[in-house]
């Protein structure tokens, strides 16, 4: 089945840096890639995705980008700010034989100091 | 974004006894999942539902876990008889129009 390793764990910024979270997957069927923002408390909310015939994917501050051979992604969150903090969860679907299940990664917990 | 309630918010039980929780999508889906999430923990998939079967099920739902639409509209997650390592947070999702699965709220079971 697939594996997704996510890293780092742990993830402390200042305000206005950047974030990189980055992914691995293990499954070359996996063709979808979404990522969640759990805040304290509260259910995983999506806030990007990629397929795997795009490579890089951006929306305002987030991007995600994509390399297929390497079976790696990641998230960038640009200009951060303190509402930024959460749990980001990373994920890999594959639809081979209908299934649309994610494989979740263990999450970061991204820590914004104002 | 589909709508997805869940009731009850928190449940809390004594060891061996049976829980119910729902999940109410607001507008029509076909596909449904259960997802536990233990505290700290990452999201574990534990059961997805389809055309009112259980199309896939992961090593964690075992003979004590149960789902089915009881009347074509909630979609219930019943554990027969909870153990402690059950304590953890239920979500249900459902697909949206893309693989996008969507969460609800949340029921946080506590088993003492």
């Amino acid at each position: 089945g697939e594996n997704v390793e996510q890293h780092p764990s742990t993830l402390s910024v200042q305000e206005g840096d950047s974030a990189v979270i980055k992914c691995t997957y293990s499954d070359s069927a996996s063709n979808y890639f979404p990522w969640y923002k759990q805040e304290l408390g509260k259910r995983p909310q999506l806030i990007i995705d990629i397929r795997s015939n795009v490579g890089e994917k951006k929306d305002q501050r987030i991007a995600v980008t994509l390399n297929k051979t390497a079976k790696h992604f990641s998230l960038h969150i640009t200009e951060t700010q303190p509402e930024d903090s959460a749990v980001y969860f990373c994920a890999a679907t594959s639809a081979s034989g209908g299934s649309y299940i994610p494989t979740f990664g263990r999450g970061t917990s991204l820590i914004v100091h104002p | 974004e589909p709508e997805v309630t869940q009731t009850p918010s928190h449940q809390v039980t004594q060891m061996g006894q049976e829980v119910i929780l729902r999940c109410v999508p607001i507008s029509n889906h076909l596909y449904f999942y259960w997802y536990r999430q233990i505290l700290g923990q990452k999201v574990e998939f534990l059961v997805s539902f389809y055309n009112n079967e259980i199309s896939e099920k992961s090593e964690i739902f075992d003979d004590q876990f149960s789902v089915e639409r009881p009347d074509g509209s909630n979609f219930t997650l019943k554990i027969r008889s909870t153990k402690l390592e059950d304590s953890a947070m239920y979500f249900c999702a459902v697909k949206g129009g893309t693989d996008t699965q969507y969460f609800g709220p949340g029921t946080r079971l506590t088993v003492l």
